[in-house]
């Protein structure tokens, strides 16, 4: 059971260029997120999904792009890479929970950004 | 806009004593507080949590409290051991979101010294 797995682990982009961050699960989550961290900030939500074919806007998704296709994958996408989106991104995943809450956010390792 | 603030970017504490990591929140409308810890290079894990029904709440050596009044909840770890020694990050939660949908703090870096 690895949890949330996140490639790559580190990535240079030059300005302009696109990449696809990947994040899988095999915890049978129904939802996930993207979040990006900054130095000095906390972590700030790009965009989540509550299941497969479901994805929806966070705090900070312009220049983003995701898709749920299946439970377990929740790729995001830069298409034009800006250095304002050199940071941190960490993948998590949750499960409704039994009372009111959903558990806990279970976080990734984390890709680490820089835009050159 | 900062919704949830941790004003102290690093405390330290010697092991064996108390320490208290502080969050101060401006949206009287979360209902669900959790306290993530980070160690580098790997994401954060969870600590504790707390309803906004509650004020206080208990794991072991860790306690969170919550003053819904002040707009305030804060963290308390004792014994503090070294391996306590991370970045922690509290995280509000708006209602509908079942605790979904974190705003996080700024984060506090403990050092806990042997």
């Amino acid at each position: 059971n690895a949890g949330v797995t996140q490639t790559p682990k580190f990535r240079i982009l030059k300005i302009g260029q696109s990449m696809t961050l990947q994040c899988t699960q095999d915890m049978n989550h129904n939802y996930m997120y993207w979040y990006r961290q900054d130095p000095g900030m906390g972590l700030k939500l790009i965009y989540y999904s509550v299941g497969a074919g479901i994805t929806d806007k966070g705090e900070v998704p312009n220049g983003y792009n995701v898709s749920r296709s299946t439970t377990e994958d929740f790729p995001l996408r830069l298409e034009l890479a800006a250095p304002s989106q050199t940071s941190v991104y960490f993948c998590a995943s949750s499960y409704p929970g039994r009372g009111q809450y959903n558990s806990p956010l279970h976080f990734g390792n984390g890709t680490r950004l820089t835009v050159t | 806009d900062q919704q949830v603030k941790q004003n102290s970017p690093s405390l330290s504490v010697q092991e064996g004593r108390i320490s208290i990591l502080n969050c101060d929140y401006t949206n009287s409308m979360f209902d669900y507080f959790l306290w993530y810890k980070k160690y580098p290079a790997e994401g954060p894990t969870f600590l504790i949590s707390i309803s906004s029904i509650k004020d206080k709440n208990e794991d072991g050596r860790f306690t969170v409290f919550l003053n819904k009044s002040a707009k305030h909840l804060s963290l308390h770890i004792v014994p503090s051991q070294p391996g306590d020694s991370a970045v922690y990050f509290c995280a509000a939660s708006p209602p509908g979101t079942s605790g979904s949908r974190l705003t996080f703090g700024e984060g506090t870096q403990l050092t806990v010294n042997p």
